[in-house]
């Protein structure tokens, strides 16, 4: 069993729709949850972290962790053309753990 | 704008040749990372290093080692190039505190033959 198990997708939306991305784990230990997402052809780009449980949001994404259930999930709402990326989540710090990424189609 | 840059954004290589991808960042910071990134298999650590002349092992070190001379540069260092090494790598850097925001270059596409 992986550490971290993210579905790869693709996923394909409509432009406006609420997205929603997830992640479990496995390591109880993880304190630090984040998402980055990933253009075509670049390197990763930090999106949001959270500390422990509970969520956060910033703009028109909100990221969750549920840390009884070892679930994580992004959720981006009206979602744009623009947000069509690879999103990858990470735990962990000094041992930070990826997720094998959801590759994300917005579609105007 | 913080940038970490990467020597070539595309390698063709030889099975057995030595091959060096270095990556250079301009914010200061002390952590300084090695990726490897394959499909169905998300990011995997190589090496990273916390200060200069200072590596430690990731996830995956065989067949790879690191140079950190100065703080700004880490270099990734395929000592004897097979083919499956044939794969993204990215470099990434962070404070030496804040591990959780790193910031990556671009990668290197790595093809050996």
């Amino acid at each position: 069993q992986k550490e971290v198990e993210q579905d790869p997708g693709p996923l394909s939306v409509p432009e406006g729709a609420i997205v929603s991305l997830n992640c479990t784990y496995s390591n109880s230990a993880f304190q630090y949850f984040m998402w980055y997402r990933q253009y075509s052809r670049k390197g990763p780009e930090l999106l949001m972290y959270t500390y422990s449980s509970g969520n956060k949001e910033d703009g028109r994404f909100t990221a969750q962790v549920d840390k009884s259930s070892k679930y994580i999930s992004l959720f981006i709402r009206d979602s744009q053309p623009s947000d069509s990326a690879t999103y990858l989540c990470a735990m962990g710090r000094n041992d930070m753990r990826f997720g094998a990424g959801t590759r994300l189609t917005v579609k105007p | 704008d913080v940038k970490v840059t990467q020597s070539s954004r595309y390698l063709v290589k030889r099975t057995g040749e030595k091959v060096f991808l270095e990556c250079v960042q301009d914010m200061d910071h002390e952590n300084m990372f090695w990726y490897r990134q394959d499909p169905g298999l998300g990011l995997r650590l190589i090496y990273f290093s916390y200060d200069v002349k200072m590596k430690e092992k990731g996830d995956i070190p065989e067949g790879y080692s690191v140079s950190r001379e100065k703080k700004e540069r880490f270099s990734l260092i395929l000592e004897s190039a097979s083919t499956n090494q044939t794969s993204m790598y990215l470099c990434a850097s962070s404070l030496r505190d804040s591990q959780e925001t790193q910031y990556f270059g671009p990668g290197t596409r790595l093809l050996v033959l």
